[in-house]
């Protein structure tokens, strides 16, 4: 069994840095990636293989992997931000999703 | 355009079946792992199976195991899960979600889900 932990919320005011961390065994050496989703809407991929945008989401969403954590980081952090957040990897080939965060845009 | 159209869920008695479809389309299906994913009601997101482009490579979440069996048919551009003896904590809104490469990728497109209530 393998388990990833999140906080369950963070706050952040408009136009400041969110970060949102993910914690798990080792999890530096394997791939992370963060999704959001929004009340009544499945989730969106923000960030793959650690650190990296697919195609259509904002540069202000970043992420890092090392050590046994994994950070989501939202820059200029925008009300249309405010979502729960899931940290992912895998681990033997089962997949693992932390508990989620709820980003709150206040 | 990618799409992912989930179907078969529903009320179903506990220790009965149901077998849920994704309905793929918009991509080169059979070059692709497919997952299933599955969110109870006011929850976190939890992985409950994984297939590989070709079959060869499938896994369970220890809570499913046993239980369910995950299957694709590359012709019909569809993927499975068939849902044995189901219980009441299976209740969930299901997603099929495609990799964006190997199995064990980033879900990179997702489904609407489809709602299994286990319910007597």
């Amino acid at each position: 069994s393998y388990e990833l932990t999140q906080p369950p919320s963070v706050s952040v005011s408009p136009g400041q840095t969110a970060s949102i961390t993910c914690s798990g065994d080792k999890l530096g050496d394997k791939y992370a990636c963060w999704y959001q989703q929004k009340p009544g809407q499945s989730p969106v991929l923000v960030i793959y293989q650690d650190s990296k945008r697919p195609s259509g989401i904002p540069e202000r969403f970043s992420g890092s992997n090392s050590g046994n954590t994994a950070t989501l980081t939202i820059s200029g952090t925008q009300a249309m931000d405010e979502a729960d957040y899931y940290c992912q990897a895998w681990d033997s080939s089962i997949g693992w999703f932390g508990g989620g965060t709820k980003l709150t845009v206040l | 355009e990618v799409q992912l159209v989930e179907s078969g869920g529903g009320l179903v008695q506990p220790g009965r079946s149901l077998r849920l479809s994704c309905a793929a389309s918009g991509f080169t299906f059979d070059d692709y792992a497919m997952h299933w994913v599955r969110q109870a009601p006011g929850k976190g997101l939890e992985w409950v199976s994984g297939i590989s482009w070709n079959s060869g490579s499938i896994g369970y979440a220890d809570s499913v195991k046993g239980r369910f069996t995950i299957s694709r048919d590359n012709a019909k551009n569809s993927l499975y899960l068939q849902m044995n003896s189901l219980r009441a904590e299976d209740t969930a809104l299901y997603y099929c979600a495609k990799v964006d490469g190997d199995y064990a990728g980033g879900f990179d497109y997702w489904g609407q889900g489809t709602l299994v209530t286990v319910s007597s």
